[in-house]
């Protein structure tokens, strides 16, 4: 079925940077954006970005430009996104979500979250 | 960007209450409105696409209506299972974004 599977919690301290992971199964890699959006414990949602598998063209949050690199794997399905230069304020859940290029926009579904946490 | 405000920030209702979420866009987003379910340590779940549509597999005590800037979210009887909290979010254009969302909390 239909599913994104991130890679596994990570620490990490102050300015260093993250690589995270999201591998797509059971449909079409280049037929569906990718978007990152995180979560701050306790907070809301927060779009990062999206990238289009297709073409690999990407779109950031003007928050996050300069910080935030997403990239694709065609071969493999997988998308990924880094984030450097951590501050405490980044420790987060991050998720990937898909959403189609030729239909109505939403996303669904969603991977199941990433953990990164930003200490010294 | 376009900003989302979803009211109450969080409510408390009983098991079989109707229940109204309303979220107001910045703009007019005509009906790029999307409603997602998050329980605690889960990820979002998409309920309704396009302000009314249901998503395949979400029971149908879930309704969304609204055009333009206003939109809701219905729940026409609570179950257990619903306390959760919940976020519209605008697909009109770039950066997608989110309303602050709103807990709904056992009463």
């Amino acid at each position: 079925q239909v599913q994104l599977v991130q890679s596994g919690a990570d620490v990490k301290k102050p300015g260093a940077s993250v690589k995270l992971s999201c591998k797509a199964f059971g449909y079409t890699f280049t037929s569906y954006f990718m978007h990152w959006v995180r979560q701050a414990p306790g907070q809301g949602l927060e779009w990062m970005g999206i990238i289009n598998p297709s073409g690999g063209s990407t779109t950031y949050a003007q928050k996050f430009q300069g910080r935030v690199t997403m990239t694709r794997d065609t071969s493999t399905s997988t998308v990924y996104m880094q984030l450097s230069s951590l501050r405490s304020e980044d420790t987060a859940v991050y998720y990937c979500a898909r959403e189609p290029i030729n239909y109505v926009p939403s996303f669904d579904p969603w991977g199941q979250g990433t953990l990164v946490t930003v200490s010294a | 960007d376009i900003q989302m405000t979803q009211s109450p920030s969080s409510l408390s209702a009983s098991v079989g209450d109707r229940v109204t979420i309303t979220c107001r866009a910045s703009q007019s987003i005509s009906d790029y409105l999307n409603w997602y379910q998050q329980k605690p340590g889960k990820a979002p779940k998409l309920l309704i696409y396009a302000a009314s549509s249901l998503q395949s597999g979400v029971p149908s005590r879930f309704s969304g209506s609204g055009s333009g800037t206003d939109f809701t979210l219905t729940i026409s009887s609570l179950q257990p299972e619903d306390f959760a909290s919940y976020y519209c979010q605008q697909s009109y254009s770039s950066p997608r974004t989110f309303g602050q969302g709103t807990k709904v909390e056992i009463k």
